[in-house]
Parts: structure tokens; C-alpha cells; sequence
């Protein structure tokens, strides 16, 4: 399978505790995104980056939450002392950019953190 | 937060029954995707419209743009339970229009 891989697929922590996500994108591709999704809403757009570069970074994002993506493949996004509010679905999604042409999506199956 | 309008929240059909769902901004619209989440599942992308006015079918699914670039559509004829799911448009933002902004997207529920 050369799709979008999360890891872990669930997460359960407890208030206070930090947790880190990890996403490995589809090979080629050189954007990777981050999203979050509670019940009954759509994806919220958190981050991207093109290459290693971080290009955008929501202003809903807290301190709290960082991502990196080191060598431009693989990402992670942590986030330090967790609040029951950040309890959703992590989606991971990569593409490749063309210039002029608005790229596609490939999300991931996402994790799930509960934060208990 | 989110820009897109997407109506109705949700709809339930009895399989047979065609389907529609609604995506309204209040600004014109670079282009605009569509996205399709299984029970369950993560969105998968569908299709994307750029022109003004555009329509595009995929088998019984047709999407259009509007004339202005303010709405799109996505009707859905003679409704199978394969189509269950919640179906979101999204609006490309950012200087890359790298940003996805997705509507709320309508639940879909097809009674056999």
C-alpha cells in the first residue's frame, strides 16, 4: 500500500501528558498537511509544508502544538500538555505541487486522541 | 474558521432517490474540491472545478460550479447504500492555495 500512513491509529493520554503523531506521506509527493476533524465538522486545516519548509501554520494552532518534518518525507506533530479539548481525529494528507494548478489531497486514516 | 456554507447538514433517502448538496460562499471562489468521508473513513478527494459555470459528471455523480464562482453543487442520481457518507466541499485558500477550508460538510443516509 503506497497510500498515506498515520501512526499510532488511536491514542489515549491523560490531561497534561504530551503526545506525538507521526505521518509518512506518499512517496513523490512534496506537500504535507496536518488537519483535525471533531465529530460532525469537516477538516481543520493546522499546517503545511512544502519540502521541509513549514509554508503555513493556522492561528487557531496554540504554542502548544508543533510540528516538523525534518528530511521533507516523513512528519510528526506533538502536542505538549494535552487538554480535553484536543481530543479529535489527526488527519495527515500530502500531494504533489504543480505551479498553477491547485494541488489534490491524499489524507490519511488519521489518529484518533482521546485525552482522557 | 470556516468559509464555505454547506447545506443541508443532513439527508436521508430511500435508495433510488436522487440527492443534492449545497456549498455557498460569500466570496468569489478560486476553484473548489469535493470530498467524499466514509463511515468511519478519511476524505477522498473527488473532484475539483475551476471555470465559472463548469459541469462535470463522474457515472451518476454531477458537480457544477456557479456562473459567479460563489456555490457548487453536487447531485447525486438514483442513489445506491455504496453512497452513504458525508460529502464536504472545500475552498483552497492561502498564497500557494495550499490551505484546504472545508464546509461542514451534508451526511448522507440511503435507506435499502
Amino acid at each position: 500500500d503506497t497510500g498515506v500512513s498515520q501512526d499510532p491509529r488511536h491514542k489515549i493520554t491523560k490531561r497534561g501528558q504530551n503526545v506525538t503523531f507521526r505521518c509518512d506521506p506518499i512517496s513523490e509527493h512534496n506537500r504535507l498537511y496536518w488537519y483535525r476533524q471533531t465529530l460532525g465538522q469537516g477538516p481543520e486545516f493546522l499546517t503545511y509544508f512544502q519540502n521541509e519548509a513549514q509554508l503555513e501554520k493556522s492561528r487557531l494552532l496554540s504554542d502548544r502544538f508543533s510540528a516538523e518534518r525534518p528530511k521533507g518525507s516523513f512528519s510528526t506533530l506533538e502536542i505538549q500538555r494535552t487538554e480535553q479539548g484536543d481530543s479529535a481525529m489527526y488527519l495527515c494528507a500530502s500531494s504533489l505541487a504543480r505551479q498553477g494548478i491547485t494541488d489534490t489531497q491524499y489524507f490519511g486514516p488519521g489518529t484518533r486522541l482521546t485525552v482522557l | 474558521g470556516q468559509q464555505v456554507m454547506q447545506i443541508p447538514q443532513y439527508q436521508h433517502v430511500q435508495e433510488g432517490e436522487d440527492f443534492t448538496t449545497y456549498c455557498n460562499s460569500s466570496t468569489t471562489l478560486s476553484n473548489i474540491q469535493w470530498y467524499k468521508q466514509r463511515p468511519g473513513g478519511h476524505p477522498v478527494f473527488l473532484i475539483q472545478l475551476v471555470k465559472s459555470g463548469e459541469v462535470k459528471k463522474q457515472k451518476r455523480l454531477t458537480f457544477q460550479f456557479g456562473e459567479a464562482k460563489k456555490n457548487s453543487s453536487l447531485h447525486i442520481t438514483a442513489t445506491q447504500t455504496t453512497d452513504v457518507g458525508t460529502y464536504f466541499c472545500a475552498e483552497p485558500r492561502g498564497s500557494t492555495l495550499g490551505r484546504l477550508y472545508f464546509g461542514r460538510g451534508t451526511q448522507l443516509t440511503v435507506w435499502p
